[in-house]
């Protein structure tokens, strides 16, 4: 079976520019997660979506991140203009139901110089 | 935010040694979950938890569910080389929304051969 499929694995660009992140979650999974990990604060949950409805984003850093799931098998997460201090692994995650474990991608490796 | 106190911070051990770590919260908790991460990947599911007090095995691993339904913990027994990555407790707090899990700091684990 496919899991979490994310693009890119990994992201180099200069701060600026405009980075989008792509997930493809689990066939028939209706929630879908992205959360950031960093050394520092590890993994922090952004936004997260139920049958591609963003339920809750209080934890999107600031107006410069924005998710959409425009269908059920395909979410992005965008940072205009990034910034050096957004260079993290952004993960995506989803799951089946209620209280059903999360299945997670390998992630994207984000470096902003 | 609701945080998870998850410890030791890192474990270094021989191979072969039985290996025990565990996170508490100040908050009631439904689920507990426990993924392990390895380097470039995302976390991967280990054990699944939904019930005070209970008890599961996976292979080697065992995980409680603790009975104030405030902590839990995960022990592995007689480790090998490949157990070494980083482990993550997780869980959702009684009456959050539907699957939105909060992380432990993680556990990084080093065994020597």
């Amino acid at each position: 079976d496919a899991g979490v499929i994310q693009s890119p694995r990994h992201e180099v660009t200069e701060m600026g520019q405009e980075v989008t992140l792509r997930c493809k979650p689990i066939s028939g999974h209706d929630y879908l997660f992205w959360y950031r990990q960093t050394m520092m604060r590890g993994l922090e949950l952004l936004i997260y979506f139920n049958n591609n409805v963003p339920i809750d984003d209080s934890g999107m850093p600031e107006d410069r991140f924005s998710a959409k799931m425009p269908n059920a098998s395909f979410s992005t997460l965008k940072i205009q203009p990034s910034e050096p201090r957004d260079s993290a692994v952004y993960f995506c995650a989803s799951t089946q139901g209620r209280n059903q474990p999360q299945h997670f991608g390998d992630g994207t490796r984000l470096s902003i110089l | 935010g609701q945080q998870l106190n998850q410890s030791p911070q890192s474990m270094f051990i021989q191979e072969g040694e039985d290996v025990s770590m565990n996170c508490t919260s100040s908050s009631i908790f439904n689920t507990w979950l426990w993924y392990k991460q390895d380097p470039g990947e995302g976390p991967v599911l280990l054990i699944a938890l939904y019930k005070a007090g209970e008890l599961t095995s996976n292979g080697r691993l065992t995980a409680q569910f603790g009975i104030t339904r405030k902590d839990s913990f995960l022990n592995i027994s007689a480790s090998i080389p490949s157990d070494v990555g980083i482990y993550f407790c997780a869980g959702s707090i009684r009456g959050t929304s539907y699957g939105k899990l909060t992380f432990g700091q993680g556990t990084i684990l080093t065994v020597h051969p």
